[in-house]
C-alpha cells in the first residue's frame, strides 16, 4: 500500500531563511508526487507535481521540489521564505484513477 | 475557469443525524473525490465518482455515501452522525480520473 511520512511535525524558520520540508513515500512503481500547501481554515492548493522527467520541478510561490528515487524522496525547497509562507504543507503520492495518500502534514512558522 | 466550490461552509449537526455536503466541480472536470480531514491529520480518501458511478472508496463505512449528477456536481451524505465524523470535508476535482487534483474550500462538521 501507498504510504506518506512527514518526519517533521512543526518547523521554524526566519524570514529570508532557507526551508526544506522532508517526505518520504512508499510505493512500488514510479510515483506521481505532490505537494499542497494549506493555510488555516482553507483547502489546498497545489504547489507543484512530479510525474516523469527532470527530477527537479518548480512550483508557483518560488517552491521547488526533487524526485530522488534511490532515497524514496520528494522533498520540498525555497531559497527564501516570507511570512506568508506560514501553513501547513502535505505530501502526497496518487495514481491515476485512484485516490491521493497524503502525509501527516508539516506545519510552517516564520519568524521575522 | 470556475474552481471547486463547497457549499456549506461550516454546519453543526447533532450525533445520529444525517448531513449532506455538496460540491461544484472545477470547469471541464468530470471527476470529483471526497476526503475526510479531521484535525491535525493529513487528509483521507473517502471516494470517488467518475461519470456519475463511484470508481473508488477509502475505508470508511457505508454510512459514508454519494451521487454525482450529470453536471458533473457531487454529494457526500453521511447517515447517522457520529462525534468522530467531526472534521474538515474536502471536494477534489480532475478530468478523466487524472491524479492531479483540485482543492475546494472545504466544509466544516461539527458533530455534538
Amino acid at each position: 500500500a501507498q504510504s506518506v511520512t512527514q518526519p517533521d511535525i512543526h518547523i521554524t524558520v526566519s524570514e529570508g531563511a532557507s526551508l526544506e520540508l522532508r517526505c518520504n513515500y512508499s510505493y512500488g512503481a514510479t510515483p506521481y508526487l505532490f505537494w499542497y500547501v494549506q493555510s488555516p481554515g482553507q483547502g489546498l492548493q497545489l504547489l507543484l507535481k512530479y510525474f516523469s522527467g527532470d527530477t527537479l520541478v518548480q512550483g508557483i510561490k518560488g517552491f521547488e521540489a526533487e524526485f530522488k528515487r534511490s532515497q524514496s524522496s520528494f522533498n520540498l525547497r525555497k531559497p527564501s521564505v516570507h511570512w506568508s509562507d506560514a501553513a501547513e504543507y502535505f505530501c502526497a503520492v496518487g495514481e491515476r484513477g485512484n485516490k491521493l495518500v497524503f502525509g501527516a502534514g508539516t506545519i510552517l512558522r516564520v519568524k521575522s | 475557469e470556475t474552481g471547486v466550490t463547497q457549499s456549506p461552509t461550516h454546519l453543526i449537526k447533532t450525533r445520529g443525524q444525517q448531513v449532506t455536503l455538496r460540491c461544484s466541480s472545477q470547469s471541464g472536470h468530470n471527476t470529483v473525490s471526497w476526503y475526510q480531514q479531521a484535525l491535525g491529520q493529513g487528509p483521507q480518501f473517502i471516494f470517488q465518482y467518475y461519470r456519475e458511478e463511484e470508481n473508488g472508496r477509502g475505508n470508511f463505512p457505508p454510512r459514508f455515501s454519494g451521487l454525482q449528477f450529470p453536471n458533473y456536481s457531487s454529494e457526500l451524505n453521511v447517515n447517522a452522525l457520529e462525534l468522530d465524523d467531526s472534521a474538515l470535508y474536502l471536494c477534489a476535482s480532475s478530468r478523466d480520473r487524472a491524479v492531479e487534483q483540485y482543492f475546494g474550500p472545504g466544509t466544516r462538521l461539527t458533530v455534538t
